[in-house]
């Protein structure tokens, strides 16, 4: 059982380029999410996803885009990279949104 | 949205409890309070969660306040594994749950 699984784990982007993180689960979870985390900060919610074909923002949703085709995947997007998008990204899945949240380990970028 | 406050940072000696505070004073009555930890390099892991009543598991204890505006993260006996930065979250928004993270308290866990 491999819970959420994040592609790539590491990644650094010139500015301007785009790219795509796929976060993977395989418990059949309903909600999933994406998040950063910047040096010694707390995570932030970007966007969103309450089932399949459904995405919604989180507190910072700016200079990114989500999808949710299949039920498992939950891809997170930067169209044009800035270096403010350095981050930590986490992406964490949910059965019902009121229980335990399952994170992946993360793909951290940085953005030159 | 409702945001939850935290020390930044806590101490304690292993092999003694620790209460780690939170107050989350706007949660709502329907969102429920939620614990995670993240140790260096990590995701988050769940630790615990609860609605009103205490909670226990074998990790450690939820005591929420009976307003609900506060909550303790009860570990019972601290090892140095559990040093880390432990979150509480509410989980808000009613049918469109989103799971928002504060700052955090870095525990730190001496020997």
């Amino acid at each position: 059982n491999a819970g959420v699984t994040q592609t790539p784990k590491f990644r650094v982007l010139k500015t301007g380029q785009s790219m795509t993180l796929l976060c993977a689960q395989d418990m059949n979870h309903e909600y999933m999410y994406w998040y950063r985390q910047d040096p010694g900060m707390g995570l932030r919610l970007i966007h969103y996803s309450v089932g399949e074909g459904t995405t919604a923002k989180g507190e910072v949703p700016d200079g990114y885009n989500v999808s949710r085709l299949k039920k498992q995947n939950f891809l997170l997007g930067l169209e044009s990279a800035a270096p403010s998008q350095t981050s930590v990204y986490f992406c964490a899945s949910s059965p019902t949104g009121f229980t335990e949240a399952f994170f992946g380990q993360g793909t951290r970028l940085t953005v030159v | 949205d409702a945001k939850t406050t935290q020390p930044n940072s806590m101490e304690s000696n292993e092999e003694e409890p620790v209460h780690l505070p939170c107050n989350h004073s706007t949660i709502s009555g329907t969102d429920y309070i939620h614990w995670y930890r993240q140790l260096p390099s990590q995701g988050p892991e769940y630790v615990i969660h609860g609605l009103t009543s205490n909670v226990n598991n074998r990790m450690a204890s939820l005591a929420i306040a009976e307003d609900r505006k506060s909550s303790t993260l009860i570990l019972h006996r601290a090892t140095l594994r559990d040093a880390a930065v432990y979150y509480c979250t509410g989980n808000y928004g009613g049918a469109t749950n989103k799971l928002i993270f504060g700052t955090g308290t870095l525990l730190a866990v001496q020997p």
